[in-house]
């Protein structure tokens, strides 16, 4: 099946600094989704992403949908403590249809 | 605020107990999810319903037995369960199963087996 490899597993940052975290996989995939995950809470839907070489951006943050549809990055700018929490990518399964594939997550520890 | 909701939010069992989580969204979503997450891990897809139909159960061990009574409502029942199976459990909602792709999530149900 689809797999997505995502990168950085795990990132310490400064309070102020700007993240940048990456997924990539083999296959190509239709649409790309952010989301972001407290501990002891469910995933949350921070952006999604549909065309190749969409840039899209939600407050703070921006994502974009790799131009040949196999990767997309997620950046955090001016990095607050409330940006704690792990980053899952995420795709659909098969090419067309949900239910949705996650990356292994991206751990951000924020230091005031 | 999320708008798909999970009871309870924290289960404790025994391996001989029966229980049952509970999903309920009001947002005319018609395929629901069960999803499967431990420590440190992303989440696992257990079942889709589509349309108050089963459409996806990935082969999960038959002490999971997933009811959707309506469209709003998705239920999760448990019996004679393991240790390993304690984690986080995730509802989740979609308008259809053809992608947009977006996933609504719940808060979770955080299930312990003693």
């Amino acid at each position: 099946g689809q797999q997505l490899n995502q990168s950085p597993q795990s990132m310490f940052i400064q309070e102020g600094e700007d993240v940048s975290m990456n997924c990539t996989s083999s296959s190509i995939f239709n649409t790309w989704l952010w989301y972001k995950q407290d501990p002891g809470e469910g995933p949350v839907l921070l952006i999604a992403l549909y065309k190749a070489g969409e840039l899209t951006s939600n407050g703070r943050l921006t994502a974009q949908f790799g131009i040949t549809r196999k990767d997309s990055f997620l950046n955090i700018s001016a990095s607050i403590p409330s940006d704690v929490g792990i980053y899952f990518c995420a795709g659909p399964r098969n090419s067309g249809n949900t239910p949705l594939v996650f990356g292994k997550g991206t751990r951000l520890s924020v230091i005031a | 605020d999320t708008e798909v909701t999970q009871t309870p939010k924290h289960l404790v069992m025994g391996m001989t107990n029966k229980k049952s989580l509970k999903c309920e969204q009001h947002m005319g979503h018609r395929a629901m999810y069960w999803y499967k997450q431990k420590a440190k891990k992303p989440p696992e897809l257990m079942f889709v319903y589509s349309y108050e139909k089963l459409s996806i159960n990935e082969s999960v061990p038959s002490r999971f037995s997933p009811e959707c009574p309506n469209s709003s409502l998705l239920n999760l029942h448990l019996h004679a369960l393991q240790p390993e199976d304690s984690a986080l459990y995730l509802c989740a909602s979609s308008q259809g199963t053809v992608v947009t792709g977006e996933l609504f999530f719940g808060e979770g149900s955080r299930l312990t087996v003693l």
